[in-house]
């Protein structure tokens, strides 16, 4: 368990809504990851933040943005959500020491209407 | 960040050893390889990470050439509950390279 929780866990909204999913960390760590998962693309990286104010773009960016105004929250929103942005998201962080790597959260299924 | 290439799926059954192979043949000198776990509407699961030779725990074994170009992810016994998507990624942290590429990973499903 590496101490993150995404919130909300499902959401439905309609198109042109604007959305925010929110991670929350507990560990402390400087690098956190916002990505997609979607049936035959696998998981893709949407942005990714290595310090309170620090982002940058992901693979798969265009109609997201994020923000992180302290070390424990990373914030992702859709400005206008779009059916194509139907998608389970998952946030991760980096976690150093014996195992080096990424450790994901429990993801947020969301339906754009 | 290297690309991996692993089969798309494999079958078993129930008590039987399973191995999936990955090969990475651009991996570069530091990076590690980590195998991930992912069952429907989780996030992925790590497994187990590796440098070279062979790495082994609780849950797995990893298998690491000399080389370095391919890696194998050996589950010994599976059950039906070790029916999921099992990706493997190469990358490094430092030198502000903290970035995974996932691949579609291999649907692992385990017959009774």
């Amino acid at each position: 368990d590496a101490g993150i929780t995404q919130s909300p866990r499902h959401k439905v909204t309609e198109t042109g809504t604007p959305v925010t999913l929110r991670c929350h960390q507990t560990e402390n760590h400087r690098y956190m990851y916002w990505y997609r998962q979607d049936p035959g693309h696998g998981l893709r990286l949407i942005h990714y933040s290595y310090g309170v104010k620090d982002t940058d773009k992901g693979e798969v960016s265009d109609g997201y943005s994020v923000s992180r105004s302290k070390t424990e929250d990373f914030l992702l929103t859709l400005e206008s959500a779009t059916s194509s942005q139907t998608s389970v998201y998952f946030c991760a962080i980096w976690r150093g020491g014996s195992t080096d790597t990424q450790y994901f959260g429990p993801g947020t299924r969301l339906t754009v209407l | 960040l290297a690309k991996t290439t692993q089969p798309i799926s494999m079958d078993s059954y129930e008590g039987q050893e399973v191995n999936i192979t990955c090969s990475h043949n651009n991996i570069a000198t530091n990076d590690y390889i980590t195998w991930y776990q992912q069952f429907p509407s989780q996030g992925p699961r790590f497994i187990i990470q590796g440098y070279k030779t062979k790495v082994t725990n609780e849950v797995a074994s990893l298998f690491i050439p000399a080389d370095r170009k391919s890696s194998t992810l050996s589950l010994p016994r599976v059950s039906l509950s070790d029916t999921a998507v099992y990706y493997c990624l190469v990358g490094r942290s430092g030198a502000g390279s903290y970035q995974l590429t996932f691949g579609k990973g291999t649907k692992l499903s385990v017959i009774p």
